[in-house]
């Protein structure tokens, strides 16, 4: 089975641009949801898509936004990029719905804002 | 709100030994569920171990088993014959048994395995 992967691995952007991440679920997976990882922190929820809707957000502001796909992919888009956003972002597929179906977790991506 | 804490942010332990790594939470909820990441230097999270809240028993993985103690809110993951490739950073994390399938993660522990 294919495992979560996302695109791109490292990314550089000035501050106040825009930013668009990528994921592809895994084989099988419905949902998907995304984590920031600060420096030195545990991962941060930011919001989960269930079904192409918004199931769940976490306390960030509105500059950040998603996307699912009916293939079940996921875009993050982060507008006005500020440097606290420098980070690993991370995508995770479950498949809602199944009892007891774990997360898993892509490789990340590693935003720089300069 | 749900709360992680790991206190130790560093761990060793001699290669074979055994390490136990501690976290404890904190809610008002009766059922949930309780994990285990291992993230090393790929980035990946990998899922090491998970608890149910409504079982007694602890769960145990190979050579890896927790000891969860409800009443306390404790969650701690012991390791036996520690390997090199147990070498990593290791997260608590909280899921509630309701809603979405948010993760609340602890601050995490490295673990340098010594050889």
């Amino acid at each position: 089975e294919t495992g979560v992967t996302q695109s791109p691995t490292h990314l550089i952007k000035t501050r106040g641009q825009q930013v668009t991440l990528r994921c592809s679920s895994q084989s099988g997976h419905n949902t998907v949801s995304w984590y920031q990882q600060a420096l030195g922190q545990g991962p941060q929820f930011i919001f989960q898509y269930y079904r192409e809707e918004e199931n769940g957000r976490g306390n960030f502001p509105p500059r950040f936004s998603g996307l699912q796909f009916p293939n079940y992919s996921s875009e993050l888009n982060v507008n006005a990029l500020e440097l606290d956003d420098s980070a690993l972002y991370l995508c995770a597929s479950s498949s809602q719905g199944t009892t007891n179906s774990p997360l898993h977790f892509g490789n990340g991506t590693r935003l720089t804002v300069t | 709100a749900q709360t992680v804490t790991q206190s130790q942010p560093e761990m060793s332990v001699q290669e074979a030994e055994t390490v136990t790594l501690s976290c404890t939470y904190d809610t008002s909820e009766s059922d949930y569920y309780l994990f285990w990441y291992k993230q090393p230097p790929s980035r990946q999270m990998i899922l090491v171990i998970r608890q149910e809240a409504y079982k007694q028993q602890n769960a145990t993985e190979n050579r890896f088993s927790v000891n969860f103690q409800k009443a306390a809110k404790s969650f701690s993951l012991k390791i036996s014959d520690s390997q090199l490739g147990d070498a990593a950073m290791y997260f608590c994390a909280y899921r509630s048994a309701e809603g979405n399938e948010k993760l609340t993660f602890g601050t995490g522990t490295r673990l340098t395995i010594i050889p």
